[in-house]
């Protein structure tokens, strides 16, 4: 059974950081594409980038490039999302998905976890 | 790149259909025939129900269709039943390695 399991989530100040981590079982991680994805209580889902099988390709959108990073550990079956520099409107479920090599997407995702930027 | 539009929320009643739609543009839903529709009940982990526009992964109902006629993309729930009631996504292919997400469609099941 493919699963994805994010922690990390917290209260932070504006401008403060934050790792998320994203523990996966069932698949080899090596194998696949990574995304991270998050859920904004007005603007709903938003991509953020993802993260090559080895590492050594990562994508971001706009919004977070410069300010976040993605990185990961095949041997530990792990996914790492660093938030810097964070502000308010990063207040939002986040979540890590796994691309598919079937079609350019994502398939499998984690259940979330919360993360509140405020004063 | 924008996010797509999504109906805020619809409704029917059990046993009836309903229909959502996911706009975007010709840089995603219209340029590829990658949209894909996840179900999302709050607190879980997303589910992906549709994706290329139509097919179904194993284990999705027939219940579930996915169409696409332009820039707009369309998931059908027939036959609604209450376990369908919750958040429904699009997500479209925009080009050199980008995904786009719509902003969710609350679905209640009268």
């Amino acid at each position: 059974e493919v699963l994805l399991v994010e922690s990390g989530g917290g209260l932070v100040q504006p401008g403060g950081s934050l790792r998320l981590s994203c523990a996966v079982s069932g698949f080899t991680l090596s194998s696949y594409w990574m995304n991270w994805v998050r859920l904004t209580p007005g603007k709903g889902m938003e991509w953020m980038g993802n993260i090559s099988p080895d590492g050594s390709g990562r994508s971001y959108v706009d919004s977070v490039k410069g300010r976040f990073t993605f990185s990961r550990d095949n041997a530990k079956n792990s996914l790492y999302l660093q938030m810097n520099s964070l502000r308010v409107e990063d207040t939002a479920v986040y979540y890590c998905a796994r691309g598919t090599d079937l079609f350019p997407g994502v398939d499998y995702w984690g259940q979330g976890t919360p993360v509140t930027v405020s004063s | 790149q924008s996010a797509l539009t999504q109906p805020p929320s619809a409704s029917g009643s059990p046993g009836h259909s309903v229909a959502i739609s996911c706009t975007g543009t010709s840089s995603d839903v219209g340029g590829y025939n990658y949209v894909s529709w996840f179900q999302h009940h709050p607190g879980k982990a997303p589910k992906l129900i549709i994706y290329e526009v139509s097919k179904r992964p194993s284990g999705v109902p027939d219940r579930f269709s996915g169409s696409k006629s332009g820039n707009t993309a369309f998931l059908t729930v027939s036959g609604l039943q209450a376990e369908d009631e919750a958040d429904y996504y699009c997500c479209s292919f925009g080009g050199d390695n980008n995904l786009v997400f719509g902003g969710g469609t609350k679905v209640t099941v009268l």
